[in-house]
């Protein structure tokens, strides 16, 4: 059973530019969550989606960033416009329906890089 | 809202002896989890230990334990006979149960302390 995957690992992007992080979630997973991680920092929740649906986008910055989980295919992470502050590395996780959507398993990242 | 505070940014420990990392929360949920994550230089977030608040016992994984005091609002990691491959950047995290309302969901997480273990 292949764990959470986001691609790409590493993204550069100059300013003004789109950023397109992708999360697939574990099999079975129908919970999807976006956090931030700014350097020397911990992990900013941003965004709580399930499949066709945002339940929570409140950790969302209200301009310039959306996300989506389609009902085919991976969840998508979407920054527009990037500026140097938007550096940082993006985790996806995914948890289970039931007893055990408690327990969040993590993707190993994207970092992007704004120059 | 809830917060969780890591005290110490840096530790060092010498291989084989154990070390304590310490957390502490602030919130005014009586039934919430807490977690211990690990982040080695790759950057993966590994689950190291979780912990009901409803439970008394403390969690043990193997080498890792919990050191869980409710009424202190702290939850303190212990590992024993430290290993190279314990360096990594620890976190303590927080979550409220999937069975409450409102955003019971979200990881709250600390700002993480950076474990060095020595040869």
């Amino acid at each position: 059973n292949a764990g959470v995957m986001q691609n790409p690992r590493h993204l550069v992007r100059r300013r003004g530019q789109e950023a397109r992080l992708r999360c697939s979630p574990m099999k079975g997973h129908s919970h999807v969550y976006w956090y931030r991680q700014l350097p020397e920092e911990g992990l900013k929740f941003m965004v709580y989606l399930q499949k066709e649906n945002i339940i929570d986008e409140s950790g969302m910055p209200k301009e310039r960033f959306s996300a989506e989980f389609p009902k085919e295919g991976p969840s998508i992470l979407r920054i527009q416009q990037v500026v140097r502050g938007d550096s940082a590395a993006y985790f996806c996780a995914s948890s289970p329906e039931g007893q055990s959507k408690d327990e969040q398993y993590f993707g190993p990242g994207t970092r992007l890089t704004v120059t | 809202a809830q917060t969780v505070t890591q005290s110490q940014p840096e530790m060092s420990v010498q291989e084989a002896e154990t070390v304590t990392l310490s957390c502490t929360y602030d919130t005014s949920e009586n039934n919430y989890y807490l977690f211990w994550y690990k982040q080695p230089p790759s950057r993966q977030m590994i689950l190291v230990i979780r912990q009901e608040a409803y439970k008394q016992q403390n969690a043990t994984e193997n080498r890792f334990s919990v050191n869980f005091q409710k009424a202190a609002k702290s939850f303190s990691l212990k590992i024993s006979d430290s290993q190279l491959g314990d360096t990594a950047m620890y976190f303590c995290a927080f979550m409220k149960p999937v069975n409450s309302g409102g955003s019971n969901y979200k990881l709250t997480f600390g700002k993480g302390t950076l474990l060095t273990v020595n040869p």
